[in-house]
Order: structure tokens, then sequence, then C-alpha cells
């Protein structure tokens, strides 16, 4: 069955440094999001792209965040300069239409020292 | 803000069926019932979703009430691997709309 799968698992960065946290969707999908929770929080919306453009963001996607399809098959989430905040656990999803059910990846934890 | 209310916590013997209520009271005739799990702190995993009709699927039932206000999630025979949290959510489809969660129903399933 196919997944969506995310690398790495587990990240620990420098507060100031950029991450790159990397997200291959399930192969025939289209539209791809980010999402993130924070320990002993709800999943939250980030962001989510479709046709080579961001489609909606929320209020967290601020300026430090940027998204990327930089090949046919990986979707890429970077912060730019990364805060205390910012740890928490970022999952990727993938759906084949819009309206359509998202498929999550198990996820990468970023740690932030 | 979800557009949903679940019980915090339910318990549930293994091998009985696990019953998990949902109410959406203010659902719009367009809004689609998703149901989704998160088994520890990976990644949510679809379980169901349904506009009117009940559901049925290889993992679980999902019986819509008739005036769409509330819903139960039914995992027939639970197991242990089922303890989650499980999240209601209401989506407008068709559209790229995001996921809205809530706190969940924290399901633990007791041998």
């Amino acid at each position: 069955e196919p997944e969506v799968t995310q690398t790495p698992s587990h990240q620990v960065t420098q507060m100031g440094q950029e991450v790159i946290l990397r997200c291959v969707p399930i192969s025939n999908h289209l539209y791809f999001y980010w999402y993130r929770q924070i320990l002993g929080q709800k999943v939250e919306f980030l962001v989510s792209f479709y046709n080579n453009e961001i489609s909606e963001k929320s209020e967290i996607f601020d300026d430090q965040f940027s998204v990327e399809r930089p090949d046919g098959s990986n979707f890429t989430l970077k912060i730019r300069s990364t805060k205390l905040e910012d740890s928490a656990m970022y999952f990727c999803a993938s759906s084949s239409g819009a309206g359509k059910t998202q498929y999550f990846g198990p996820g990468t934890r970023l740690l932030v020292l | 803000d979800a557009k949903t209310t679940q019980p915090p916590s339910m318990d549930c013997a293994e091998g009985r069926a696990a019953n998990l209520p949902c109410n959406h009271s203010t659902i719009s005739g367009n809004e689609y019932v998703y149901w989704y799990r998160q088994i520890h702190s990976q990644g949510p995993q679809y379980i169901i979703h349904g506009l009117k009709n009940n559901e049925t699927n290889e993992m679980a039932s999902l019986i819509i009430t008739e005036d769409r206000k509330s819903s139960t999630l039914i995992l027939p025979h639970a197991t242990l691997r089922d303890t989650a949290v499980y999240y209601c959510i209401v989506r407008v489809a068709p559209g790229n709309t995001p996921l809205v969660f809530g706190k969940g129903t924290r399901l633990s399933v007791i041998a």
C-alpha cells in the first residue's frame, strides 16, 4: 500500500539554524500539506500546496517558513531561522485531489535547542 | 476551531465493540465527517469518512444520524493496538480545505 514517507525521523538543531524537512508524498497525489503538533497539543495546519504554489497557509506559517517541490517526488518544508517554539512533530500529508482524503506520513520530530 | 465535540477519554474491553461518539451540531450540508486516529506520536491515520449515509470499511463503521448533527465511529472488535486518540473532523468537500483537529477522544483498550 502506498505511503507518505518523511525524513529525517528526528532532527536536533541549534536555535537560529536552518532546517529542511523532507517528504515523499504518495506518487499519484497532487495536493500536499504540512501540519505540526507541539508536544501535548493539537495537530495544527501549516500550509497546503498545489500546482507548484501555496493554496492556503495558517497564521503559524510566517516568513520563516517556506515550502518547495524541488523535483517530481519530494516536498520540503524549510524553517529559515529556527526558534525554540518550533520544536514539534511535523507531519506531511498528501491527497489525490481537492477535497479527497489526506494521508499522513510518520512525522519528523524537530527539537530546537 | 474544531466544529466537533468528543468525550476526552473512553475505555473499552478487548474484543468488545468500541463506540466513539461525536457531536457536530453546526455541520453544513456540504461538509463530510472524517475520522482519523493517532497512535502515540505517529502520524494521523485515516479511518473512514461519510456525508450522510452510514459507511463501513475494513477498519470501522461510521453511523451518522439522520439530522447529521452527530455520528458514532464503531470499532467492532477492539484490540490493544486500537488504543489511540481518535479525531472526528468536519470538512467541506470539494475544495482543498485543511483538516482542523480538535483534542479527540483517547481510547484505551483494556485486556
